[in-house]
């Protein structure tokens, strides 16, 4: 059964730390990696990943795709207290185009 | 402004009742999905449609039923056997050609009293 794995599930850190999540996954015909950032509604999208080794970045955000160990990475630098949030992982499989989530990241930055 | 709009963003039933949830999007996406979520949870798939007059159930179906007669509008029925509706709905849409992201509604919020 495919299945993401995200951890840690909650992190609490100060203005100015940097942060690491992580995305492990275990899906067959793999096509894609996602991350979205939640914010009390609607997930809006941050990264998608297709290629193994390949950093994208977006400002303070960095993301990067491991297909050989099956994890993934979002970095986030000098955290500010817009970025508490729940982040979320999700990979889509196979020919169809629906996401399976994992259950999220809660960041807490505090000022 | 394109996007995709849900309604209503909260909504109250009682036991026993079924009840609709409204997506449109005026993205001219092809696929259009609907999720639920419950506290401290990622998001679960109900179903999805990759084309009109299409659609295919996803992890959690039971209780819930869709209709895809527009391109633009992809609406929700939680019905009576469903046994704990009370959750967080999101609609999204997305490309049906390559590896393109979703995008998501600002949901409603479906209170069971």
């Amino acid at each position: 059964e495919d299945k993401v794995v995200q951890s840690p599930l909650s992190l609490v850190v100060h203005e100015g730390d940097t942060v690491t999540l992580n995305c492990s996954y275990e899906v067959t015909n793999f096509r894609s990696l996602l991350w979205y950032k939640q914010e009390k509604k609607a997930p809006t999208f941050l990264f998608m990943l297709t290629s193994s080794g390949i950093e994208k970045k977006s400002g303070r955000l960095s993301s990067i795709l491991d297909k050989k160990e099956l994890f993934s990475i979002l970095n986030i630098t000098a955290t500010q207290t817009g970025d508490s949030a729940v982040y979320l992982c999700a990979f889509s499989s196979g020919s169809a185009r629906q996401l399976t989530f994992g259950s999220g990241t809660q960041l807490t930055v505090l000022p | 402004d394109g996007g995709i709009t849900q309604s209503p963003k909260y909504l109250f039933r009682k036991e026993g009742q079924n009840v609709t949830l409204s997506c449109e999007q005026n993205l001219n996406h092809d696929a259009m999905y609907w999720y639920r979520q419950d506290p401290g949870q990622g998001l679960r798939l109900i179903y999805y449609s990759q084309i009109v007059n299409d659609f295919q159930k996803g992890d959690i179906a039971e209780g819930y039923s869709v209709s895809r007669e527009k391109k633009e509008s992809f609406p929700l029925t939680v019905t009576s056997a469903q046994k704990n509706p009370t959750a967080f709905y999101l609609c999204a849409s997305s490309n049906r050609d390559g590896y393109n992201e979703q995008f998501f509604g600002p949901g409603t919020r479906l209170t069971v009293l």
